[in-house]
């Protein structure tokens, strides 16, 4: 079974810094996607970034960028230079995998980590 | 607007009765998904359709919830004889689906819709 864990409820960060939020996951297939999402308070998921386990370099999209270290099975998402818009509930989810070409996709989410940015 | 749409946004009702949530994914995506998020936790997965097949359900899913997708478009997502442990965000995502290992690009990102919130009194 997949599992992710997010060991901080609560973030904060001051308006233009750079803040890292920590994911670790758990799996025992070889091939697997990992995802973070966003959650403002009006609740709807926006996707931020996406991190194959076969891709050798780390995604970056814009100010998000994620550090992907699998021998420790982590996955961190780094923002950098935040906004006051940037206040939110983010989720890091993995993909679940069947072997044998196709990919069901549905996403285990870990329990998310809000942060709030200061001015 | 193409995003994915949930109707309703909010719904309210009574123990015991039976409500029904409709989701319309954006139109040349096959996969769909059905979650459901309890207040200060992620989602949770409930089922997943390829086209009009159901193909997976959660244990999370009790004899009381059906969902259906039956042209392969829209689907619908009931509850019978609600309880009170049914309140709760539900959302649902759709995505293309293609064949392959989910270790490399591209992403096939499920994009969400805004999701139905419903409580149970």
């Amino acid at each position: 079974a997949q599992k992710i864990t997010q060991t901080q409820p609560g973030m904060f960060v001051q308006e233009k810094e750079a803040v890292t939020l920590d994911c670790t996951y758990d799996t025992s297939d070889p091939s697997y996607g990992l995802f973070w999402y966003k959650q403002p308070s009006s609740g709807e998921m926006i996707f931020l970034i996406y991190q194959g386990s076969y891709d050798q370099q780390n995604a970056t999209e814009g100010r998000y960028s994620l550090n992907f270290q699998k021998a420790r099975k982590s996955a961190n998402l780094v923002i950098s230079a935040s906004q006051l818009g940037d206040s939110a509930m983010y989720f890091c989810a993995m993909r679940d995998f069947i072997p044998g070409g196709t990919s069901y996709g549905k996403l285990t989410f870990g329990q998310g980590t809000i942060l709030t940015v200061h001015p | 607007d193409t995003g994915v749409s949930q109707d309703p946004r909010h719904k309210i009702t009574k123990r015991g009765q039976n409500v029904t949530f409709r989701c319309d994914p954006i139109s040349e995506h096959n996969r769909l998904y059905w979650y459901r998020q309890t207040l200060g936790q992620g989602p949770e997965f409930l089922t997943y359709f390829q086209n009009e097949a159901q193909l997976e359900k959660s244990r999370l899913l009790s004899d009381r919830f059906s969902a259906e997708r039956p042209k392969g478009s829209f689907s619908t997502l009931e509850i019978q004889r609600t309880e009170q442990g049914d309140s709760a965000m539900y959302l649902c995502a759709s995505s293309l689906g293609r064949a392959g290992t989910s270790g490399s690009k591209p992403s096939n990102e499920q994009f969400f819709g805004p999701g139905t919130r419903l409580t149970v009194l």
